[in-house]
């Protein structure tokens, strides 16, 4: 099975800020990779596949990248609705597995 | 607007059944393989199977291969989950999702999700 590692587990930065959130796979997974948001409460909803492709309605300040076994999604301009859980996704092979997910915060 | 309605959750014994449903709509459901995600309470994700768009492919992890069986119903746009001799860590919701690429056979993200259904499962 594909290992995913994400950090950081939780993360508090200030409006307007930039953070990124990264993910390390156990093995090359050729850029099958996706980033979704869950906001407290809600079902997950999909940012980024393919490492970088923005899934339509999602603002720009959100992005992706990297290959092989390292992936980064990146927030800019930090707004208060992006409060949520981020979590990576691995769909190279089965079993498909997520990373542990990171908490954001505001500060 | 893609909409993805899970039903059938509740409490369940240990050892018992329970099958899920999930109501699709908003998109030709046969054009897509669909897929069912579970959270356990305050935890992360977990893929708990993938079925092709026609129905003749079926993927699971190791954690439910053999209990559980997911299965379609394109013309009444339905996808299920059948849960067999169900155990306290099957607790958790249940999502329906809607993979992203239509008729491909390769795994891929999951586009669409649904609200969800709790299942717990507990003497």
């Amino acid at each position: 099975d594909i290992r995913m590692t994400q950090s950081p587990a939780s993360l508090s930065a200030s409006l307007g800020e930039t953070v990124n959130i990264e993910c390390l796979a156990s093995e090359d997974i050729y850029s099958d990779l996706a980033w979704y948001q869950q906001k407290p409460g809600k079902s997950p909803q999909l940012l980024i596949y393919n490492a970088n492709s923005l899934q339509n309605g999602v603002p720009s300040r959100f992005s992706g990248s990297g290959s092989g076994t390292q992936y980064s999604l990146k927030i800019n301009s930090l707004q208060s609705e992006d409060v949520a859980t981020y979590f990576c996704q691995q769909y190279n092979n089965y079993p498909l597995t997520f990373g542990s997910g990171t908490k954001l915060e505001i500060k | 607007e893609v909409q993805l309605v899970e039903s059938g959750g509740g409490l369940v014994q240990p050892g018992r059944s329970l099958k899920l449903s999930c109501a699709a709509s908003g998109f030709t459901f046969s054009s897509f393989p669909m897929a069912w995600v579970r959270q356990a309470p305050k935890k992360g994700l977990e893929w708990v199977a993938s079925i092709s768009s026609g129905g003749g492919g079926t993927y699971y992890p190791d954690s439910v291969k053999g209990r559980f069986t997911i299965s379609r119903d394109n013309a009444k746009s339905t996808l299920y989950l059948q849960m067999d001799s169900l155990r306290s860590e099957d607790t958790a919701s249940y999502y329906c999702a809607r993979h992203g690429i239509p008729g491909y056979k390769t795994p891929s993200w999951f586009a669409y999700w649904g609200q969800g259904t709790l299942v717990t499962v507990s003497s």
